[in-house]
C-alpha cells in the first residue's frame, strides 16, 4: 500500500525558480527519503532524514520533516531543466530497508 | 559508488509465457533485496522482499505463484513472471542494501515488460 501522499502532483517552473514539493504520511516512521527518477528509469537516492531529525541540506536541497504533522518537504533552489523528472518520498519504519512510496511529483524545469 | 544491475532492460513476450528478470549487486552483497512494481505516471509498489536462501515475503495481493522470486546468492535475485498476460504488463524494478553499509538501497534501472 502507498504510505505517501505528495503534493502538488505535478509542478512546471522556469530554470533559475525553487521548486517545493510535499509529502504526508500516515504510520510512525525511522527515516524518511527522497528519490528522483528520471522518466523510464530507475530512482536515484537524493537525501534522508532521520525522524530525530528537522532539517537537512544536500547541496541544492532542502528537506525538512515535521513528525508530529507526519509531513516532509524537498526544495530545490536555483532549479535547471536537469532537474527535470519525478520526485518520490518514501518512508521507512526501520533501518532495515523496506519502504513505501509516495505518489510523486512530477517536476517540469523550462529553460 | 554501488551499482545495481537489472536485465533486461525491456522484454516483449507472449501471453502465456514466462519472463525472467535479474536483478544483480556488483559490487556488493545484499542480503536483501526489493522488488516494486510501477504503472505508468504512478509511484512503485512494493511486492516483495528477497532473502537471500530463504523463501520471499510477498506483499498483500501480490500472488506468490505468478511471481517467482528466487535469490540464490547474495549477489543476485530473479523474478519470473509466470504465464504472463496483458495486464502484467509494467515496469518492474528491483532495489537491493548494502550488506556492511547502512547506506540508503540502491536501486536497479527497471525492466519495461510488455506482454502481447
Amino acid at each position: 500500500s502507498q504510505q505517501g501522499e505528495e503534493d502538488p502532483q505535478a509542478l512546471s517552473i522556469q530554470e533559475g525558480e525553487n521548486a517545493t514539493m510535499n509529502c504526508s504520511y500516515k504510520t510512525s516512521i525511522n527515516n524518511l527519503q527522497w528519490y528522483r527518477q528520471n522518466s523510464g528509469r530507475g530512482l536515484v537516492h537524493l537525501i534522508l532524514i532521520r525522524s530525530n531529525e528537522r532539517e537537512k541540506h544536500s547541496g541544492r536541497l532542502r528537506v525538512t520533516l515535521d513528525t508530529s504533522k507526519k509531513s516532509s518537504s524537498l526544495l530545490i533552489t536555483a532549479s535547471r531543466a536537469a532537474d527535470t523528472a519525478s520526485y518520490f518520498c518514501a518512508t521507512g519504519a526501520d533501518s532495515w530497508g523496506k519502504l513505501q512510496f509516495g505518489a510523486g511529483t512530477q517536476v517540469v524545469v523550462t529553460p | 559508488g554501488a551499482v545495481v544491475s537489472q536485465h533486461p532492460s525491456r522484454v516483449i513476450c507472449k501471453s502465456g509465457t514466462s519472463v525472467k528478470i535479474e536483478c544483480r549487486s556488483l559490487d556488493f552483497q545484499a542480503t536483501t533485496m526489493f522488488w516494486y512494481r510501477q504503472f505508468p505516471k504512478q509511484s512503485l509498489m512494493l511486492m516483495a522482499t528477497s532473502n537471500e536462501g530463504s523463501k520471499a515475503t510477498y506483499e498483500q495481493g501480490v500472488e506468490k505463484d505468478k511471481f517467482l522470486i528466487n535469490h540464490a546468492s547474495l549477489t543476485l535475485s530473479t523474478l519470473t513472471v509466470t504465464s504472463a498476460h496483458p495486464e502484467d504488463s509494467s515496469f518492474y524494478i528491483c532495489s537491493a542494501r548494502d550488506d556492511k553499509n547502512n547506506s540508503p538501497l540502491h536501486f536497479g534501472n527497471g525492466t519495461r515488460l510488455t506482454v502481447t
